[in-house]
């Protein structure tokens, strides 16, 4: 079945505590994309991957870091979490920007 | 610049009603144009997508484009509860990997 997977899918923490959020695409998508949904402020694209090893900032990416080092896996990496980054995270997966975007359940992280 | 606009609603309609939504954008090169469907506690999915101007049929759905106006449109025919989610338009700046998504609006389709 064709899919993007992220894990955790909730995860509650402590401001400053590094956390990783994974995200796996199996439909062998070129790009790739993070993104959070706040209330009142909608889905903004915080990185985004065109390919292995080429990643490039959103509009949101302060407090935030990505790798690509597979074509499968993009991982969201959070080195000192604050309660502003407390949201719901998806991750995309497409053939292009200008392709339909294929979206991960999301993870619900909270930052105390 | 890169700004895309809709209406957060929510927009009522009832049952078997025409629900029209509208969402501007601001980059007059933009060549593509997404429209999702969000309910509520879940991940967007992709119901209509239109490059062209004019009008794009799918079913119920009918996306319409104007780029002399910047404005593209989603039309639901014959309007289902299920219908009632949040609707999100998505715009790709020209010459940008980017994606930028206006806020939604919520559709609410009573029996």
């Amino acid at each position: 079945e064709a899919q993007v997977t992220q894990n955790p899918r909730y995860l509650i923490t402590v401001t400053g505590k590094k956390l990783t959020v994974t995200c796996s695409q199996n439909m062998n998508h070129e790009y790739m994309s993070w993104y959070r949904q706040d209330p009142g402020l909608g889905l903004r694209q915080i990185y985004y991957s065109m390919n292995v090893e080429v990643t490039d900032k959103g509009d949101v990416p302060e407090g935030y870091k990505v790798s690509r080092k597979e074509k499968r896996n993009f991982p969201l990496i959070l080195e000192s979490p604050s309660p502003n980054q407390t949201s719901l995270y998806f991750c995309a997966s497409s053939d292009s920007v200008n392709n339909e975007q294929f979206f991960g359940p999301g993870t619900r992280l909270t930052v105390l | 610049q890169k700004e895309v606009e809709q209406n957060s609603g929510p927009l009522s309609v009832p049952e078997g009603a025409i629900a029209s939504l509208n969402c501007t954008y601001s980059d007059r090169g933009s060549q593509s144009f997404f429209w999702y469907r969000q309910y509520s506690g879940k991940s967007p999915e992709l119901i209509m997508f239109i490059y062209s101007n004019g009008d794009k049929e799918d079913g119920r759905f009918t996306a319409q484009l104007n780029k002399a106006s910047q404005y593209v449109s989603l039309l639901i025919r014959d309007s289902q509860p299920s219908d009632s989610a949040t609707y999100l338009c998505a715009v790709p700046p020209f010459g940008y990997s980017t994606l930028t998504f206006g806020k939604g609006t919520m559709l609410l389709v009573s029996p």
